[in-house]
């Protein structure tokens, strides 16, 4: 089946600890995003990804990275610079088509949690 | 700044009946927009787009409207059923294929 891909679906981390948040997507997106959601709250954009190799900040980018190696994976590492890292965390992607702006399709997100 | 709103956190009805959740915008230029429904815990599902150059898009059970005169969506949904409980986003393009998204309505749906 194609689609998106998060693991793990929950993860708890130590305060200080980095963790790193999987995405894959067999859909031949282009464009990858990380969004974190907080209880009763919108999504927020954390960073994303028009092709292979580059990425950009998104509103709150502080605290965490991200790569771009495969077009298939665009994975998320929470650092210990995110002050408050316990929320959803959402990963999308779309075309890039000449067509315009296409809808974004997400994964099953992964709760974390610090503890 | 532009934004995207929704008029109300929460809507109960009774199984059978129609539902419609609202949704406002501000920014003139958007030309996109989405549907998405959210059950717990789980990532957002596409119900149903809408592109500016339309006022109107039906889909299975539901029907998303568009008034760019007053900047306002709206997804009904018909007969609504318990499955259609979750949070309903609505989100809107600002920029090349950037989404802003609404805070997201409640569904609940009584037997």
């Amino acid at each position: 089946d194609g689609g998106i891909t998060q693991s793990p679906k929950y993860l708890f981390r130590k305060e200080g600890q980095n963790v790193t948040l999987s995405c894959e997507q067999n859909l031949n997106h282009d464009a990858m995003y990380w969004y974190r959601q907080d209880p009763g709250q919108g999504l927020r954009l954390i960073y994303y990804s028009q092709i292979v190799n580059d990425f950009q900040k998104g509103d709150i980018a502080e605290g965490y990275s991200v790569s771009r190696e495969k077009k298939e994976s665009f994975p998320l590492t929470v650092t210990s610079a995110q002050k408050n890292p316990t929320a959803f965390y959402l990963c999308a992607s779309t075309n890039t088509g000449q067509g315009g702006v296409d809808t974004q399709y997400f994964g099953p997100g992964t709760r974390l949690t610090v503890l | 700044g532009e934004s995207v709103g929704l008029h109300l956190p929460t809507l109960s009805v009774q199984e059978g009946d129609n539902s419609i959740i609202n949704c406002a915008y501000s920014n003139s230029a958007s030309d996109y927009f989405i549907w998405y429904k959210q059950e717990s815990g789980k990532g957002p599902q596409f119900i149903i787009d809408i592109r500016s150059n339309m006022d109107k898009r039906q889909g299975q059970r539901v029907t998303v409207l568009l008034n760019k005169t007053v900047k306002h969506l709206s997804l009904q949904i018909a007969a609504t059923q318990p499955g259609d409980s979750a949070v309903y986003f609505c989100a809107e393009n600002n920029a090349g294929n950037m989404l802003t998204f609404g805070g997201g309505t409640r569904l609940m749906v009584k037997p």
